[in-house]
């Protein structure tokens, strides 16, 4: 079976603060994924990785970028975490064909 | 621009009688669609797929049509369990390894 982790299933980070959250898959998959899912609006596409340090823009990119110095490993920061960032943040790997795995995500508070 | 709608937020079913939640979607380059499911405080999890060149796929209790020319597709859960209880997303793909997500329905199912 495919295993997504996280690093954090909960986060409380004041505004301001640098947010590094981590994922980590298992099996082998080039593509890597972050998004994030808030009430109404579905899941979000920030970023994604194709392959180890190459990386493109999702849906809504301001105030993040990522890190994919590894092929297992997808980091996506917060460089200046705010308010509005609160929110449930869910990584992904791809399978064949199409089908995403997703880790159990992070819950991130900004107060 | 949301291509890929949910339009209802909830269902509400009884025990042993159908769900059907249904996804609307706009971009005509979509090839293959998805439904996820997802549990509070746990990632997404695949449930059915069906590509375009389809109308239909069935896998045990859960059915997934899709209706090309009106732009429309819905999964079917034939018969309903509690454990079915959860909210369900519909994504899109078009050619490509990135998931339009719509922005959920959360089912419930009344024992």
């Amino acid at each position: 079976d495919v295993k997504v982790t996280q690093s954090s299933r909960y986060l409380v980070k004041r505004t301001g603060e640098k947010v590094f959250l981590e994922c980590v898959q298992d099996m082998d998959h080039e593509n890597m994924f972050w998004y994030r899912q808030d009430p109404g609006l579905g899941l979000r596409l920030i970023y994604f990785s194709y392959d180890v340090k190459m990386k493109e823009k999702g849906d809504i990119p301001e105030g993040y970028s990522v890190s994919r110095e590894k092929k297992e490993r997808f980091s996506l920061i917060l460089e200046s975490a705010s308010t509005n960032q609160t929110s449930m943040y869910l990584c992904a790997s791809i399978g064949q064909p199409y089908e995403q795995y997703f880790g159990p995500g992070t819950r991130l508070t900004v107060t | 621009d949301q291509q890929v709608k949910q339009n209802s937020p909830s269902l509400s079913v009884q025990e042993g009688r159908i769900s059907i939640l249904n996804c609307d979607y706009t971009n005509s380059m979509f090839d293959y669609f998805l439904w996820y499911k997802k549990y509070p405080a746990e990632g997404p999890t695949f449930l059915i797929s069906i590509s375009s060149i389809k109308d239909k796929n069935e896998d045990g209790r859960f059915t997934v049509f899709l209706n090309k020319s009106a732009k429309h597709l819905s999964l079917h859960i034939v018969p309903s369990q509690p454990g079915d209880s959860a909210v369900y997303f519909c994504a899109a793909s078009a050619r490509g390894n990135k998931l339009v997500f719509g922005a959920g329905t959360i089912l419930r199912v009344k024992s």
